[in-house]
């Protein structure tokens, strides 16, 4: 199995660009799908961005997926940040059998 | 719109067991791979294990293997986890998850439920 490394927490001002990133340990980050997740506190975990780059409905186009075959890592772009986007976020792919979520990352808008 | 309603959490001892449940609707349950995930208290989300469309392919992770089951009722719009032999770092809260066409790809996600294992 792999592991999906990430920043344990990023800070960024109100209105401006952060970026979080997702480091596959071994294998491609290219060869399985990646997700992001939202986990406010107190709340259930939402999806944020699927299958790479899909954003589901709902979910404002401020959040953006992609990946980097270079850095072997996704990452996970929110801009114009609003205290509301002040979270956990998690990235998760899977392998031919088992699901891998990364450490989780804590934003802090201030 | 997808819901997913988690139910059976609860204390239990060291060494006994719990049979968890979620209840699905809005979408066409049999179509899609279901999964468990959980989140120990202050700590990130572990996937737990998940179960084919038509339940041929099953996965666990590891530390869950031989302990905890899943199964799915299709005609009844619901999906379960057998627990047993459970353990204090089973402790936690315990989410239902649906995937998207892709299996392993998670879209929508249940509130979660509590399971506190102690003695």
């Amino acid at each position: 199995n792999f592991m999906l490394t990430q920043p344990h927490s990023v800070s960024e001002s109100p209105g401006k660009t952060v970026t979080i990133s997702c480091t596959r340990s071994s294998g491609s980050i290219g060869s399985n799908y990646v997700q992001w997740y939202q986990q406010r506190p107190g709340s259930a975990p939402t999806t944020v961005i699927y299958e790479d780059n899909q954003r589901p409905s709902g979910v404002p186009d401020r959040f953006s997926g992609s990946i980097d075959s270079s850095s072997n890592s996704a990452s996970l772009t929110i801009s114009g940040l609003k205290t509301e986007d002040e979270a956990d976020y998690y990235c998760q792919s899977s392998d031919s059998s088992n699901g891998v979520f990364g450490g989780g990352t804590k934003l802090t808008v201030l | 719109e997808v819901q997913l309603v988690e139910s059976g959490g609860g204390l239990v001892k060291p060494g006994g067991s719990l049979r968890l449940s979620c209840a699905a609707s809005g979408s066409t349950f049999t179509s899609y791979s279901m999964n468990w995930v959980r989140q120990a208290p202050g700590k990130g989300l572990e996937w737990v294990s998940s179960i084919s469309s038509s339940s041929s392919y099953i996965y666990y992770a590891d530390s869950m293997k031989g302990r905890f089951t899943i199964s799915r009722d299709n005609a009844k719009n619901s999906l379960y986890l057998q627990m047993n032999s459970l353990r204090a770092e089973d402790t936690a809260v315990y989410y239902c998850a649906r995937d998207s066409m892709v299996r392993g790809v998670i879209v929508y996600w249940g509130q979660g439920t509590l399971v506190t294992v102690s003695s």
